[in-house]
This record gives C-alpha cells, sequence and structure tokens, in this order.
C-alpha cells in the first residue's frame, strides 16, 4: 500500500464548476499537508499549505484536512481553464526534511 | 529572479553512458533536492543537502550521486545509465529543511526529461 494515495484522473469539468481533488494516507504522524499545481512541461508550484486539521481558504481554493479519516481535500471554486494542470498532494511529519507526494491528479477545465 | 535553473531540458543518452544534471538556485536557499517523477507515480527524492558539503541519500539513491560545492549548485550525476532511469529529473530548493510553518516551501526547477535507451 501506497503511504499517500491519489486519484490520478483525468479529472474533465465545464468551466465555472466546483472541482473537488482528493488525497487519503496511512501514516497518522502526518501533520503538515500541502498541495502542489504542476503545469504541463513545468516543475510543480506550492498552491495551498495547511498544518495538522481543520480548512484554509485562499480566493478560489480551500484546502481540508481530516486527520481522523487520514483525507485531504482541494476545492476550486468557479473553476477556469487557466487551472488546467496537475494537481500533487503532499505531505510530511514536520519534523523531518522529507515530503511524501501522491502521483497527481490531472485537471482539465473545458471552456 | 531566476530561481532554480536545470540544464539541460532534454537528454538521450544510451545505456552505459554518464552524464551530469546540473542545478543552480538564486535565492540562498540552504537546502536543495533532488526528485524524480516518473509516470503515475509521485515524486520520489533521490538526495538530498542541508547546506555545502554536506549530502544525504533519500529513497532512491541508487545509480546516482550528488556533491554540493557551493551553497548555488547541486549536479546530480549518472555513472551507468540504465533503462530504468528513464524519467523526468526535478531539482529543487527550500530556506529551511523542516516543515514547520511554511519554512520548507520547495522551488522547483523546470525538470530534465532524460531517456536511455
Amino acid at each position: 500500500q501506497k503511504e499517500v494515495e491519489q486519484d490520478p484522473g483525468p479529472l474533465s469539468v465545464p468551466e465555472g464548476a466546483i472541482v473537488s481533488l482528493n488525497c487519503t494516507y496511512s501514516n497518522s504522524a502526518f501533520q503538515y499537508f500541502m498541495w502542489y499545481r504542476q503545469y504541463s512541461r513545468k516543475g510543480p508550484e506550492l498552491l495551498m499549505y495547511t498544518y495538522s486539521s481543520g480548512n484554509k481558504e485562499d480566493g478560489r481554493f480551500t484546502a481540508q484536512v481530516d486527520k481522523s479519516s487520514k483525507y485531504i481535500s482541494l476545492f476550486i471554486r468557479d473553476s477556469q481553464p487557466s487551472d488546467s494542470a496537475t494537481y500533487l498532494c503532499a505531505m510530511s511529519e514536520g519534523s523531518s526534511y522529507k515530503l511524501i507526494f501522491g502521483s497527481g491528479t490531472r485537471l482539465l477545465v473545458r471552456p | 529572479n531566476a530561481g532554480v535553473t536545470q540544464t539541460p531540458k532534454f537528454r538521450i543518452l544510451k545505456i552505459g553512458q554518464s552524464m551530469t544534471l546540473q542545478c543552480a538556485q538564486d535565492m540562498n536557499h540552504n537546502y536543495m533536492y533532488w526528485y524524480r517523477q516518473d509516470p503515475g507515480m509521485g515524486l520520489k527524492l533521490i538526495y538530498y543537502s542541508v547546506g555545502a558539503g554536506i549530502t544525504d541519500k533519500g529513497e532512491v539513491p541508487n545509480g546516482y550521486n550528488v556533491s554540493r560545492s557551493t551553497t548555488e549548485d547541486f549536479p546530480l550525476r549518472l555513472e551507468l545509465a540504465a533503462p530504468s532511469q528513464t524519467s523526468v529529473y526535478f531539482c529543487a530548493s527550500s530556506r529551511q529543511g523542516k516543515v514547520e510553518a511554511g519554512a520548507n516551501v520547495l522551488t522547483f526547477g523546470a525538470g530534465s526529461r532524460l531517456t536511455v535507451l
């Protein structure tokens, strides 16, 4: 079993839709949770960062962490074609340099 | 600001050849990392460095070597290329190593796509 599981997609939605991207994990010691966005042929860039459980909102993006279920989500409201990318979740125990990445979900937002 | 610069962007190697992937950052970050990304797999850490002269193995170090003689540069060497090393390689850097209060935000380069035939 992988430490972090993420549906590879692709997920295709019409412009303006609400998108839900998810990851599950098995290591209960993970405390820091991140979402990276990766455009085609580019390196990942940090989108959202949360610590422990709860929600965090930044513009059209909301990150949720449910540690009891070992489940994290990224919601994108009013999705735009420019949101078309691969979204990678990443997590860490915090005391370590080591980030564990999910395999990424490819999102396509149709105009 | 250039950020993290990787060269070359693309390379085709024959089995058994050697090469070095170059990585340079201009943000004065102490920590630098090499990851590989394979289709359907997450990023896997190959090697990392906490500062000039200090390197350590990540999850998948076999077949690779690194050095860190300056803060800015962190080259990755493949000594005897194998088809299993066909991948996209990403170099990244961060201000600190521990993931606390966002201190370990990774800045990635654009990647080096390597094919071994």
